[in-house]
This record gives structure tokens, sequence and C-alpha cells, in this order.
């Protein structure tokens, strides 16, 4: 199993600011996950943060807008860089692991950010 | 890329009957469809999951199904309890050389005393 220390765990900031949140894992990974879910909605893949590389974004995310880091094995993070209400929403940290014979994935606690 | 579909988005029981939550994924390629329960303001945890070399996988009350001709998998959950009042998840998983997980849009499950 992997244990996700994620934080902040909420924050209100003002539009045109950034916000970094932090994904700390009990265990070494190759690759973390970083997801945002809207109220109500499902969890969207932002990007996979891979150690030692240039993270992999999927389509309608862009780096100049979420900048991640992956200094070592075991950490992240995740900028939501010049805010907008818009970017309001949860965003959860994600790693996954051999669990059980197959691998499991497993979820920081999730950053709750309100933009005004 | 991968899509994962889920029906229906909302759905309401009686306590003690059984709920079942459907998914279609896009890609042959996914080998493995884990399950997520996600209780209010908490994060999604896994309650079950299904290799693509199995067809039926059941733990207690739950049970999760896959048809990877019709590329099809779905949750069933017996004997209904209140606490299992959250929203449920579907995923597809493919090794892409790392694994990546596609998720459903989700399945608000009431359960009515």
């Amino acid at each position: 199993s992997a244990v996700i220390s994620q934080k902040p765990s909420r924050d209100i900031c003002q539009r045109g600011t950034s916000l970094t949140i932090q994904c700390q894992v009990d265990s070494q990974v190759t690759m973390m996950f970083w997801y945002r879910q809207q109220p109500g909605q499902s969890l969207t893949l932002i990007a996979t943060a891979n150690q030692g590389s240039e993270a992999t974004y999927e389509s309608g995310f862009v780096i100049d807008k979420f900048p991640i880091s992956r200094p070592n094995l075991t950490f992240s993070t995740l900028t939501v860089s010049n805010m907008s209400p818009e970017d309001s929403s949860i965003y959860l940290c994600s790693v996954e692991v051999a669990a059980r014979g197959n691998t499991e994935a497993f979820f920081g606690q999730g950053t709750r950010l309100t933009v005004v | 890329g991968e899509n994962v579909e889920q029906h229906p988005s909302t759905l309401s029981v009686q306590e003690g009957d059984s709920a079942v939550i459907k998914c279609t994924y896009s890609d042959s390629a996914s080998n493995y469809f884990p399950w997520y329960k996600q209780e209010l303001g908490k994060r999604p945890q896994l309650i079950i999951d299904i290799r693509s070399n199995v067809g039926e996988k059941k733990d207690q009350r739950i049970a999760v199904t896959l048809n990877k001709t019709a590329k099809h998998f779905s949750l069933h959950i017996t004997e209904t309890q209140p606490e299992d009042s959250a929203v449920y998840f579907c995923a597809a998983t493919i090794n892409t050389g790392g694994f990546k997980t596609i998720f459903g849009a989700g399945t608000r499950l009431f359960v009515k005393a």
C-alpha cells in the first residue's frame, strides 16, 4: 500500500495568483498522477509526473498553467498558475503501486481550491 | 485514447435491494478495471477490481463482471445498506510503459433505509 500526504487540504486564493500543492508518498514510486475533480464530477487526469523527466500532460492541460515538479521518487508538486474562478476544484495526487497481485491507485486527501 | 462511460449517473435503491452499475471502455489494450468508492469529502478508495483474463470476481456483497469482447464491465452490490451510499467510479487502466487510469463519470448511489 501507499500513504500519501497532500497539502494544503484547502485554500481560498485571489484570481491571478498561483498555488502550489504538495504530495509526499511514504514509499518510492516511479509515477505520480495529478487529477482534478470538480464538484460532483469524475476525476480528470491532468498529468503524469515522472522522476527525472518532464511531466506528461493530458489533452486540455498545459505546462504553463499546471507546472509540475518531481525532484525525487517520493515527492511531487503541482502548481495552479494565474488562477481564475474556473480553476476552483479539488486537486488530487495519486500513485499506483503493486498490491494484492495487481496495481492499485492510492490517493492523497485532496486539495479543495476556491478562487475568488 | 481510452474513454470510459458509466451509467447510471444516479441510482436510488431501497435497503436490502441490489444495485448495478455498468461501464464500457473503448481501448482493447486496457487490462485492469478497478472500482472506487468515494464518500462525501473523502478520497476515492478501491473496493474491488478485475483483470482482463477474469470474467467475474466476488468479495462478500460486491461482485464485478467483465465482458472483454463487448468491452463492458459491471459492479453489483447485493443486500445494500445505507452505508453503501456514496459515489462509485469505474476505471480502466492501460499499461503504456507506465500505468494510466481513466475514470468513468461516477454513479451517485443512494440507499434508502
